[in-house]
């Protein structure tokens, strides 16, 4: 079954320590992204990756960082964590050409 | 500064009704405007998606009519049913596909 695949789905952590929020795709696509929901705001791109080694930020890219070094994955690091990274988080992937974005089922940050 | 304004932000609709939400944008540079459905715990799917060159794309239920000029494009749900209760976004792209811009989101609810 084709799928983006996020874990975990559920973290609740305390601010300053470092977490990696996994994101695996089954597609073979080239390129892939993480975006933030929050309420009222709708989806917000944090980075995205064209292909392996090639990462750009997106539009809220502080207090995050990424690592593209094969296909199929794509963590998302919280190298400091603080209450506003509270959040649900998506991840995202597309074939070359293709404007279709597959997600993720989503994983809700909580940064107490 | 939001790239993409949705409206409404929520939206009851009696079974059967149509439901109609709206987005505008400013970036004449963006040339793929597709909206995407969210129900509950699951990430967003795309449910229907039009190019500029176009006034008009309907696909089943589903039609997106665009207006290049006023740089508005709009979602309508015939006949809609309770099934349709979900949150819906309106995003658009430009050409290098790397950006994709979210609407701030509607949760539409139709009453049996």
């Amino acid at each position: 079954e084709a799928q983006v695949t996020q874990n975990p789905r559920y973290l609740i952590t305390v601010t300053g320590k470092k977490l990696t929020v996994t994101c695996s795709q089954n597609m073979n696509h080239e390129y892939m992204s993480w975006y933030r929901q929050d309420p009222g705001l709708g989806l917000r791109q944090i980075y995205y990756s064209m292909n392996v080694e090639v990462t750009d930020k997106g539009d809220v890219p502080e207090g995050y960082k990424v690592s593209r070094k094969e296909k199929r994955n794509f963590p998302l690091i919280l190298e400091s964590p603080s209450p506003n990274q509270t959040s649900l988080y998506f991840c995202a992937s597309s074939g070359t050409g293709v404007r279709e974005l597959f997600f993720g089922e989503g994983s809700r940050l909580t940064v107490l | 500064q939001q790239q993409v304004k949705q409206s409404p932000q929520s939206l009851i609709v009696q079974k059967g009704g149509i439901s109609i939400i709206n987005c505008a944008y400013e970036n004449t540079a963006f040339d793929y405007f597709p909206w995407y459905q969210q129900f509950p715990g699951k990430g967003p799917a795309l449910l229907i998606a039009i190019r500029p060159d176009v006034s008009e794309k309907k696909e089943g239920r589903f039609t997106i009519s665009f207006n290049k000029s006023a740089k508005q494009f709009s979602l309508h749900i015939m006949d809609s049913q309770p099934g349709d209760s979900a949150t819906y976004f309106c995003a658009a792209s430009s050409g290098n596909f790397n950006k994709f811009y979210f609407g701030s989101g509607t949760k539409l609810n139709v009453k049996p």
